[in-house]
């Protein structure tokens, strides 16, 4: 199986901050990653597919960019809500796996 | 534009079964395969599987095959996951998802969650 590990497991930034967020396959898969917010309460949204593919519809301070076995989610200004749990996806391999996530908080 | 709607919240013994539904509205089921994932409180998100209507094949998630079965009512368009054998581990939220082959409109499968539904709490506890 893939394992995926994501970092930080949370953390508090300001609005306007820049924010990043990484997870690391345990092959080297960086196309076959995505990403999702999700927020208590409601179903988790799509934002990046396929390492950097922005979802339609979802703002593009949200990117997504990959380097060797690492992908990172970049917020270039946060937003109050965009405050929420964020994980990573790989879409590689059955069984489907995510990293543990990064909760964000304002 | 793809709607889920699910079924509302069960209470379940140990050893007994829990089916959770879940309605596309907006499109015919057979325009999706489906996934499952659930999320137990206080943990990350786990992978139940994966049912494609057009053809029947199913993808399970490690902890799951042989305790879990996924089907679709294309009449309803409405896709049904039963699990068996519930422990209380199994206490979770399970949520419906369509995998973005649908609206791309690619055979297969992409393994990608695009729309997801709302969720549906399962208890288990005796």
């Amino acid at each position: 199986d893939i394992q995926v590990t994501q970092s930080p497991s949370s953390l508090s930034a300001s609005v306007g901050e820049r924010v990043t967020i990484t997870c690391r396959a345990s092959q080297s898969i960086p196309i076959y990653l995505n990403w999702y917010q999700h927020k208590p309460g409601k179903a988790p949204k799509l934002l990046i597919y396929d390492g950097s593919k922005l979802q339609s519809g979802v703002p593009s301070r949200f990117s997504g960019s990959a380097s060797g076995t690492e992908v990172t989610l970049t917020i270039s200004s946060l937003q109050p809500e965009d405050c929420g749990t964020y994980f990573c996806q790989q879409s590689y391999s059955t069984p489907l796996t995510f990293g543990g996530g990064t909760t964000v908080e304002i | 534009q793809v709607r889920l709607v699910q079924s509302g919240a069960e209470v379940k013994k140990p050893g007994a079964s829990v089916k959770v539904s879940c309605k596309v509205s907006g499109y015919s089921l057979s325009k999706f395969s489906i996934h499952w994932v659930r999320h137990v409180p206080g943990k990350g998100l786990e992978w139940v599987g994966g049912f494609d209507p057009k053809n029947g094949e199913t993808i399970f998630g490690q902890n799951f095959q042989g305790r879990v079965t996924m089907t679709g009512n294309k009449s309803t368009d409405t896709w049904y996951m039963d699990l068996t054998s519930l422990r209380s581990e199994d206490t979770a939220v399970y949520y419906c998802a369509t995998d973005r082959a649908g609206l791309a409109a690619v055979s297969g499968w992409l393994l990608t969650f695009e729309f997801w539904g709302q969720g549906s709490l399962v208890t288990v506890s005796s």
